[in-house]
């Protein structure tokens, strides 16, 4: 069974611009959560989509978005890119329940 | 408002003794709590759970302990190897809904030869 795929790996912005990341979760999950690591700061939730509605959602501010397509993949989006956005973005799909996340291996987006 | 806490940011232990990482929480609905392992460049990997109907659950080398009246769970590594060097995470999960996966700050722990 392939696990989560996370594209691209590696991303560097230039602070204003926009991004967008994609996640293909495994097959059958229909939930993909969206969550921002920083050091320090742990891992913090941004959002989570399940058959194609935002079912969660952290406190993030609206530059922060995301989608779900009909096959399940997702993708998020950052617009008007700051300094702080620098993180490591981890996707995670989950069976219908919630009760445990597979992780993909993460985007790095450093914005400078 | 840091729901679920790993208050020790680092930990270093000599090789085949014990390892306990520790986490507090704070939300009293949390009833299903797990611990991930993460390595570099890698995303988190899934390595045991606890239902809050138990105090205890054991697979191998690993140990989570849970108090609910004290709102702590922790987590034993024994013997603990090199290849236990990672940063933990503990998260929770409250008992309605489909709740989302609250994540700790983590703890780095490196294993000494």
């Amino acid at each position: 069974k392939a696990g989560v795929t996370q594209t691209p790996r590696y991303l560097i912005k230039t602070r204003g611009q926009q991004v967008t990341l994609s996640c293909s979760p495994i097959s059958g999950h229909r939930s993909v959560s969206w969550y921002q690591q920083t050091p320090g700061q742990g891992l913090q939730f941004l959002f989570e989509y399940f058959s194609e509605t935002q079912r969660n959602k952290g406190n993030f501010p609206g530059r922060f978005s995301g989608r779900q397509f009909s096959n399940s993949r997702s993708e998020m989006n950052v617009s008007t890119l700051e300094l702080g956005d620098s993180a490591l973005y981890l996707c995670a799909s989950s069976s219908d329940d919630n009760y445990g996340y597979t992780f993909g291996s993460g985007t790095r987006l450093t914005v400078v | 408002d840091q729901q679920v806490k790993q208050n020790s940011p680092s930990l270093s232990v000599q090789e085949g003794r014990i390892s306990i990482l520790n986490c507090d929480y704070t939300n009293s609905m949390f009833d299903y709590f797990l611990w991930y392992k993460k390595y570099p460049a890698e995303g988190p990997t899934f390595l045991i759970s606890i239902s809050s109907i138990k105090d205890k659950n054991e697979d191998g080398r690993f140990t989570v302990f849970l108090n609910k009246s004290a709102k702590h769970l922790s987590l034993h590594i024994v013997p603990s190897q090199p290849g236990d060097s990672a940063v933990y995470f503990c998260a929770a999960r409250a008992n309605f809904g489909n709740e989302k996966l609250t994540f700790g700050t983590g703890t780095r722990l490196t294993i000494i030869p």
